[in-house]
């Protein structure tokens, strides 16, 4: 089974709306982390936000937020007030395990587009 | 914040050549670093974990004697592609772990463009 699924190769969003980007994850560990990144098409991986497993609240950086539905084993990343530099791919990774050495599980990614 | 540093950023060569890929850590030690290869339009595959004063950790079907990695101080890990072939054209990205609690995310390089001619 897949760790880390993003069933969205493709999103559309309008400026300055809000849009929400997928992710289920598939751990029996009781301790992880969930990460979000953004990959503009120049190739760099730029972290966004974390969640983890035992964090009560959902993580909020800025416009960007974490619905976070442990149940559910979701991990949304919500953009608010989308802009157009915010166009780019985004991946959703899993860390599982307290020891944050251990290697990182991602998502097979999300391309958004920010259209004026 | 963390600095990874990747270099070069950008690889053209002939058939055969073997290519050298260092990954620093400009402001923090890094015991682990991770090495992944990324095709078009796709996800990052682990290649392997590389881990100071020991031998890479490597992913299932990656070959240990075409991806060299040597990890020999706490600030650099190098990936070296021996005897390159255009199939091995690809872009190629390292990541560090800072040390200390697990909410920590890895740090990137900004990824090596390998094209092979």
């Amino acid at each position: 089974a897949q760790k880390i699924t993003q069933t969205q190769p493709g999103m559309f969003v309008q400026e300055k709306e809000a849009v929400t980007l997928d992710c289920t994850y598939d751990t029996s560990d009781p301790s992880y982390g969930l990460f979000w990144y953004k990959q503009p098409s120049s190739g760099e991986m730029i972290f966004l936000i974390y969640q983890g497993s035992y964090d009560q609240q959902n993580a909020t950086e800025g416009r960007y937020s974490l619905n976070f539905q442990k149940a559910r084993k979701s991990a949304n990343l919500v953009i608010s007030a989308s802009q157009l530099g915010d166009s780019a791919m985004y991946f959703c990774a899993m860390r599982e395990g307290p020891d944050n050495f251990n290697k990182f599980y991602f998502g097979s990614g999300t391309k958004l587009n920010v259209k004026p | 914040g963390a600095v990874v540093s990747q270099h070069p950023s950008r690889v053209i060569c002939k058939s055969g050549t073997s290519v050298k890929i260092e990954c620093r850590s400009l402001d923090f030690q890094a015991t682990t670093m991770f090495w992944y290869r990324q095709f078009p339009k796709q996800s990052l595959m682990l290649m392997a974990t590389s881990n100071e004063g020991s031998k890479a950790t490597y992913e299932q079907g990656v070959e240990k004697d075409k991806f060299l990695i040597n990890h020999a101080s706490l600030t650099l890990s190098t990936l070296t592609v021996t005897s390159a072939h255009p199939e091995d054209s690809s872009f190629y990205i390292c990541s560090a772990n800072v040390r200390g609690n697990s909410n920590q995310p890895q740090h990137f390089g900004d990824g090596t463009r390998l094209s092979i001619l």
